[in-house]
């Protein structure tokens, strides 16, 4: 059974990096899809974008600018960072295995931005 | 971006009951819909994929229809598990997702 589990700073400062990792265990990261999507407080959810077997990425156009997603096979693991972040990048944050459907998700970590 | 409005946006009903859950794209999404429950503090649950494929391990209560730009998720006997929010999301393009419906215990 394959389980995603998101880990990260709880809280980050305006203008500066979030950075995330998600952990994967009961199955390899390669030649899958994995993605970020998030949840702003009291609204819909968003995706963020995929990496594709720790190679290829692709990324929402409202966050390309800013958003970087990496993986890494040795670890089981995939990474989002999104910098210059403000309040509206508070939200809970999730990772997926998927891009055309999300079969496996994470429980999800809250981020808040504020000084 | 193509949006995607779900309706209603939240539904009391009993245990026993069938209800369906609408979800509407702003332009067609061919079959290329799916629909997700997430309850609070738990990880968001595949039900339905490809507009009407079933996840496995779905109950078979659980079910999808639809193409193009209107689709609809029915529960045909609700248990008291399934008492949640519901989400549709579309993968024709860029990912997108319904603003949720939320269905509680009437």
């Amino acid at each position: 059974q394959v389980q995603l589990q998101e880990s990260g700073p709880g809280l980050v400062k305006p203008s500066e990096t979030l950075t995330l990792t998600c952990n994967v265990s009961g199955g390899s990261i390669s030649n899958q899809y994995w993605s970020w999507i998030r949840q702003p407080p009291g609204k819909g959810l968003e995706w963020i974008g995929y990496i594709y077997d720790s190679g290829s990425t692709n990324y929402n156009p409202s966050l390309k600018s800013r958003v970087t997603i990496s993986g890494d096979t040795s670890k089981s693991q995939f990474s989002l960072k999104l910098t210059s972040v403000t309040a509206a990048d508070t939200a809970v944050y999730y990772c997926a295995r998927g891009y055309i459907y999300f079969g496996y998700w994470g429980q999800g970590t809250l981020v808040t931005v504020s000084s | 971006d193509i949006q995607m409005t779900q309706s209603p946006s939240s539904l009391s009903a009993s245990v026993g009951d069938r209800v369906s859950i609408t979800c509407r794209a702003s332009q067609s999404v061919r079959s290329y819909l799916n629909w997700y429950q997430h309850k609070p503090g738990k990880a968001p649950k595949l039900l339905i994929y490809g507009a009407s494929s079933l996840q496995s391990g779905v109950p078979s209560r659980f079910s999808g229809s639809g193409s193009g730009t209107d689709f609809t998720l029915t529960i045909s006997s609700l248990q008291p598990e399934d008492f949640a929010a519901y989400y549709c999301q579309q993968s024709f393009s860029i990912p997108t997702f319904g603003q949720g419906t939320k269905l509680e215990i009437k």
